[in-house]
């Protein structure tokens, strides 16, 4: 069964310095999505993605998160400046459709700021 | 604050014990209803899901759920739980009126005894 895959599994980074982190979303799917959960907290939506483009984001996506999908496969979230309160889990999804349709979940990554 | 709300925290529950776990959202209009599992040291994975039509749904594992729209409920059932059940169980919906985002509840610790 295809799957979402997402690295790193954990990945550990200065206050302060940038990271990149990486899904490939299943094949056929169109739309692409992140979330994080921040320990004990709720599974919180960062930012949907279709055709190159956002499509909407929330509140937490300020100017210090950026999306791309650089190429055919990958769909990458920059987080520049990281602070501390950017520890979480981040979560790649991606889904056909946007309604009436599932999103499919990676692994995550956990990101940990020092 | 419109949100999605899980009743329980953490239940505790013997293996063949029957499991319902309560979900109450707060948006009107169109909605798209879900509810993920996620087992330890896995991704969230799909149990089941309701878009329209009848509001019994049935999911894997022997899980069901109701929809009942006058009650803004989405409760999960499963008449007798395994100690395979044991995971964190998320409900989720998509407003009509948003772009594919899922709002989460806080989600339900679920431990089986066997």
């Amino acid at each position: 069964e295809p799957e979402v895959t997402q690295t790193p599994s954990h990945q550990v980074t200065q206050m302060g310095q940038e990271v990149i982190l990486r899904c490939v979303p299943i094949s056929n799917h169109l739309y692409f999505y992140w979330y994080r959960q921040i320990l004990g907290q709720k599974v919180e939506f960062l930012v949907s993605f279709y055709n190159n483009e956002i499509s909407e984001k929330s509140e937490i996506f300020d100017d210090q998160f950026s999306v791309e999908r650089p190429d055919g496969s990958n769909f990458t979230l920059k987080i520049r400046s990281t602070k501390l309160e950017d520890s979480a889990m981040y979560f790649c999804a991606s889904s056909v459709k946007l309604l009436n349709n599932e999103q499919y979940f990676g692994p995550g990554t956990r990101l940990t700021v020092t | 604050a419109q949100s999605v709300s899980q009743h329980n925290h953490h239940v505790i529950l013997s293996e063949a014990a029957s499991l319902e776990l309560g979900c109450n959202y707060s948006y009107g209009g169109t909605v798209n209803l879900f509810w993920y599992v996620q087992y330890p040291g896995q991704h969230l994975q799909l149990l089941l899901k309701y878009f329209s039509g009848d509001p019994l749904v049935k999911g894997i594992k022997g899980f069901e759920a109701e929809f009942i729209k006058s009650k803004f409920s989405f409760n999960l059932r499963k008449p007798s739980v395994q100690w395979s059940d044991t995971a964190e169980y998320f409900c989720a919906v998509i407003r009509g009126s948003t772009l594919g985002r899922l709002y989460f509840g806080r989600g339900t610790q679920l431990t089986v005894w066997p």
